[in-house]
């Protein structure tokens, strides 16, 4: 059974760069079946898509994101990251990280993790 | 972008009782590729329902999803207590994906 495992510091200073890894097991991140996905939601709002990657490292971000966005593949530990650079207090989040279809449906999803943005 | 708009934001229902979720896109999903996710508190979302109305595997039958164009509907025929829950839909059929604010089931 596919799972997947956030982790990263759950604290994070204003101006400064988030930084999670995806941990995947019991499947191939290198699968040609898959990207690989970063969703975040900020307490008490709606869900927002920040990026996927393809184990070839072809990625894909959502405009509202892109410029601060890194998304990067380690096929040989099965990892995927997210970075997140000059974050604000409006980037307060769980983090989830998850599979992503052929048809860019996500499933599963990890369990997310919180990052505080706060000095 | 395609904005999802649920409602309503808080559905106030006793067990045995039917639920019906809205959800609305601010322009056509392409193909039908609208999802439904079930989230508890502390918990990653899970999967429900995929291309508007087909059942994600393992999930019981009184989940049923409908609709196609610009309006979906999630029903639960028969609240269970385990179903109560946030539920948000999520448009998968154009970049950037999106997702709705939810709606939150709560027991009455």
């Amino acid at each position: 059974q596919l799972q997947l495992q956030e982790s990263g510091p759950g604290l994070v200073k204003p101006s400064e760069t988030l930084s999670l890894t995806c941990t995947v097991s019991g499947g191939s991140i290198s699968s040609s079946s898959y990207y690989w996905g970063w969703i975040r939601q900020p307490p008490g709002k709606e869900l927002e898509w920040i990026g996927s990657i393809y184990y070839s490292g072809s990625t894909s971000c959502n405009p509202s994101l892109k410029s601060r966005v890194t998304i990067s593949v380690d096929t040989s530990k099965n990892q995927f990251s997210l970075k997140l650079n000059s974050v604000t207090a409006a980037d307060t989040a769980v983090y989830y990280c998850a599979r992503q279809l052929w048809s860019n449906l996500f499933d599963p999803w990890g369990q997310g993790t919180l990052v505080t943005v706060s000095s | 972008e395609i904005m999802l708009t649920q409602s309503p934001g808080t559905l106030s229902l006793s067990p045995g009782e039917r639920a019906t979720l809205s959800c609305r896109a601010s322009q056509s999903v392409s193909s039908s590729y609208l999802a439904w996710y079930q989230q508890k508190p502390g918990q990653a979302p899970r999967l429900l329902i995929y291309g508007a109305s087909s059942r994600a595997t393992g999930i019981p039958d009184r989940f049923s999803g409908s609709g196609s164009g610009t309006d979906f509907t999630l029903t639960i025929s028969g609240l269970e207590p385990e179903d109560f829950a946030a539920y948000y839909c999520h448009q998968y059929g154009s970049s950037p994906w999106t997702f709705g604010q939810g709606t939150r089931v709560e027991i009455k």
